[in-house]
């Protein structure tokens, strides 16, 4: 069983709807990342956090520290939030990553 | 301006080959790193160094050498390539290694060995 567990590990939904991509891990941590990979191969950080919540315009992170959980939500999708979106956790100097979310919006 | 950029961005190659791939970030971090993506897109940390000095050696192969001339580029230089090291490497730096800090990652090298 990996460290970092995600769920769903694909998931297609229309223009519009709620999104929302749940990780969990069974390691203590100093961290957690959320990852985004573009079809092109790119990859990108949108939130590190080690506790509580963040918000970057459609995106929300949640973590909770006790049950060792976190959740990605995205407001509004759009077809342009189609990617592969990967969580990672950070201890001991370094990244241990999910296996990743593939996210795909229809118009 | 590229913060990370990797050379070269594609590399076909035959198996008993040796290669390298080349790294640089200019946003003054002092931590670099080396990950690869196999063709499941699962992602894993290979080497990690601080001011040029190595801190994480994640059970890779001798066949991979990294090396940190300056604090700006990390190179992978890889011996006798296997099938096996068919795969994406990612280089990626951060601030420093001993707090949290985002990690920005470069556009990647696909690495295929016949």
């Amino acid at each position: 069983k990996n460290e970092v567990e995600q769920s769903p590990q694909n998931l297609t939904a229309q223009e519009g709807e709620f999104i929302t991509i749940n990780c969990s891990y069974s390691v203590g941590i100093s961290a957690l990342h959320w990852l985004q990979q573009h079809p092109g191969g790119g990859i990108v950080s949108l939130f590190m956090l080690s506790s509580g919540k963040k918000k970057h315009g459609r995106l929300i992170a949640t973590i909770n520290i006790q049950e060792k959980h976190s959740s990605l939500h995205i407001t509004a999708s759009h077809p342009r939030d189609s990617a592969v979106y990967i969580c990672a956790v950070q201890g001991a100097q370094k990244l241990v990553f999910g296996q990743g979310t593939r996210l795909t919006i229809n118009p | 301006d590229t913060a990370v950029s990797q050379t070269p961005k594609y590399l076909v190659t035959q198996m008993g080959n040796d290669k390298s791939i080349k790294c640089e970030q200019n946003l003054g971090h002092d931590t670099m790193y080396w990950y690869k993506q196999d063709s499941k897109k699962f992602l894993k940390i290979m080497f990690s160094y601080n001011n040029k000095e190595l801190i994480i050696n994640e059970t890779v192969p001798n066949r991979f050498s990294p090396k940190s001339p300056d604090k700006a580029h990390l190179n992978l230089h890889i011996n006798s390539l296997e099938l096996g090291d068919s795969a994406v490497y990612f280089c990626a730096s951060s601030r420093n290694s001993g707090m949290t800090y985002e990690q920005y990652f470069g556009p990647g090298t696909r690495l295929t060995v016949t």
